[in-house]
């Protein structure tokens, strides 16, 4: 199984900040990486798809990057709404994995 | 879109349960569907996904020979059967839209416990 290892695992950051969450895969998924924002006691939501397509809706601060092994999720300037869980998942090959999350509170 | 988890509850260690997802808004016979799990205050668990026509199903190695993921695609639906039910398997089970994940439903609730 590919195991997919997301740093940091929690974090504290300001409203304005930049934030990057990182996420490593144990071999090669090419693109097939998406991210996920999980608020507490709500569904998970896709924001990043093919690691760096941009879900419909989601706001431009987001974006994704990396390939093959690496990747980050970019918040380019943290609001108020974005404190919350975020996970990665690669799609590459079965069993599909998700990273453990990144939780990011308000500093 | 909307995608509708039915069918948890409270269930015995070695019991079986079946959920459902009813799905709407979109051509339900065109997507993979997918089920993920999250057990209380832990991570994101993918469990399985369903080929458009039910002729490819994959699982997570530790539901396989125990769940059974199907589909009728007359009935705009998706289902879990879920047999030799464990602890471990106590989650929210969610039900989604293609293998990256794109829709999710609002997840409903299996507890298992004596």
């Amino acid at each position: 199984d590919i195991q997919m290892t997301q740093s940091p695992s929690a974090m504290s950051a300001s409203v304005g900040d930049r934030v990057t969450i990182t996420c490593r895969a144990s071999q090669g998924i090419s693109n097939y990486l998406a991210w996920f924002q999980q608020k507490p006691g709500k569904v998970p939501k896709r924001l990043i798809y093919a690691a760096s397509s941009l879900q419909s809706g989601v706001p431009s601060r987001f974006s994704g990057s990396g390939s093959g092994t690496e990747f980050t999720l970019t918040i380019g300037s943290l609001q108020p709404e974005d404190f919350a869980t975020y996970y990665c998942l690669q799609s590459n090959s079965y069993p599909f994995t998700f990273g453990g999350g990144t939780k990011v509170e308000i500093k | 879109v909307q995608l509708v988890e039915s069918g948890g509850g409270l269930v015995q260690p070695g019991g079986s349960l079946r959920l459902s997802c009813a799905a709407s808004g979109f051509t339900f016979s065109s997507y993979w569907m997918s089920w993920v799990r999250q057990a209380p205050g832990k991570g994101l668990e993918w469990v399985a996904n369903i080929k458009q026509d039910g002729s490819a199903k994959y699982y997570v190695d530790s539901v396989k020979g125990r769940f059974t993921i199907s589909r009728d695609n007359t009935k705009n639906s998706m289902y879990l059967q879920m047999d030799s039910l464990g602890a471990e398997d106590t989650a929210v089970y969610y039900c989604a839209r293609e293998g990256a994940l794109s829709f999710w439903g609002q997840g409903t609730l299996v507890t298992v416990s004596s």
